[in-house]
Order: structure tokens, then sequence, then C-alpha cells
């Protein structure tokens, strides 16, 4: 089965500084993946996506993930951190079992981006 | 204002009831979709529907069932038989066949407790 891992259950950061989120994943053939971001009490936002091209792929807020084919990863990057990127952050991948229809989410990371 | 629109935003079950959460969508989107989300336990997936009149089993449907009978519409019953039911429920919509493949948008959520 297709999955993602995030194995972090927080990250902490100061505002203004470099944020990361990571997130590893397996699947058998090409992978697409995605990463959503969810603010209390609400549902998930889509940031940014990586189908095919360029390793790196730049999303809505500043977001960008880098594609990395050989540590089979997709971290989640941000240059300059705000307090208002405290949420919760879930990496997905495209199940290919089930076609094109269904998406496996991983746990999800808390951020939490200290003033 | 097009979007999905959950409601209720917070709801009670009495034991022993059966409860709808309601999910409408104006997106035009074919396929829809019903997480459970559990803290630390990211998104499950209850039931999908690609078309009107068609549904799948996700991987914890047990107690829960689903209808559509419109496009636009794919409300989702939580019966007597769900023992752990209080949770936070998305529901999520999806174009088939489109540019933006795979991507999913989310509702605000639906917060279901147990009295």
């Amino acid at each position: 089965a297709q999955s993602v891992a995030q194995p972090e259950d927080q990250v902490n950061v100061a505002e203004g500084n470099p944020l990361t989120v990571k997130c590893t994943y397996s699947v058998s053939g090409n992978p697409y993946l995605f990463w959503y971001v969810q603010y209390p009490n609400r549902g998930l936002q889509f940031l940014l996506k990586y189908i095919t091209g360029d390793n790196l792929v730049k999303g809505s807020y500043g977001f960008e993930a880098e594609f990395n084919k050989s540590q089979t990863s997709f971290h989640l990057k941000k240059p300059s951190a705000l307090v208002s990127d405290s949420a919760l952050y879930f990496c997905a991948v495209r199940d290919i079992a089930w076609g094109n229809n269904r998406l496996a989410f991983g746990k999800g990371n808390q951020v939490v981006v200290i003033p | 204002d097009g979007g999905i629109t959950q409601s209720p935003k917070y709801l009670f079950r009495k034991e022993g009831q059966n409860v709808t959460l309601s999910c409408e969508q104006n997106l035009n989107h074919d396929a829809m979709y019903w997480y459970r989300q559990d803290p630390g336990q990211g998104l499950r997936l209850i039931y999908y529907s690609q078309i009107v009149n068609d549904f799948q089993k996700g991987d914890i449907a047990e107690g829960y069932s689903v209808s559509r009978e419109k496009k636009e519409s794919f409300p989702l019953t939580v019966t007597s038989a769900q023992k752990n039911p209080t949770a936070f429920y998305l529901c999520a919509s999806k174009r088939q066949g489109s540019a933006d493949v795979n991507i999913q948008y989310f509702g605000a959520g639906t917060r279901l407790s147990v009295l």
C-alpha cells in the first residue's frame, strides 16, 4: 500500500527562522505527493503538489517542498516562519491501489511558531 | 460563493441514536469523500463516491452509511452501531479527469460528540 510518514509530532520554530516539516513516502511507481494545512477546527487547505517536473515545488503562503527521489522524501519548507503559520500540516500521497481516487494521509505535524 | 458546506458545525449524539452529517458542494465536482479525524491519527477514509448513485467503502466504514442521490450532496449517517463516534468529520470533493488531478477540497468539518 502507498503511504507517507511524518516522523515528528511537533515542530517548534522561532518566528523568522526557517521552517521544515518532514515527510517520507513509500509507493510503487511514480509518486503524486501533496501538502495540506489545517487551522484549528477547520478543514484542510491545499498548499502544493508534486506530480512531475522540477523537484522544487512552490505553493501557497510562501511554502515550497523539495522532492527527493533517492531519499523518498518530500519535505515542506518556508524560509522565514510567521506566527500565523502555526497549524497542523499533512503530507499525502496518491494511493494508486485505488486508481486516481484516493489519497493516503500522514498523521500530521503540529507546527508552533514562537514569537 | 463556491465551496463545500458541512452542517452542523457541532453535533451531539445520544446513545443508540443515528445522526446525519450534511455535506453540500457547488463546485460541480464528481467525487466526494468522508474522513474521520482523531488526534494523532491523521485522516481515515470512511466512504467515497465517484459518481451519483455509487459509493465505495473506505478503511473504516463499519457503523457508517452514506447516500449519493444528487451530485451536490453526500450525507453521512453515523449509526448506533458505531460505538466510538466522537471525532471531527471532514467532507471533501474532487474533480475527475482535470488538470487539478487528485486535489481534494475540504469543508470546515463537523465535530461530533456523544452525550
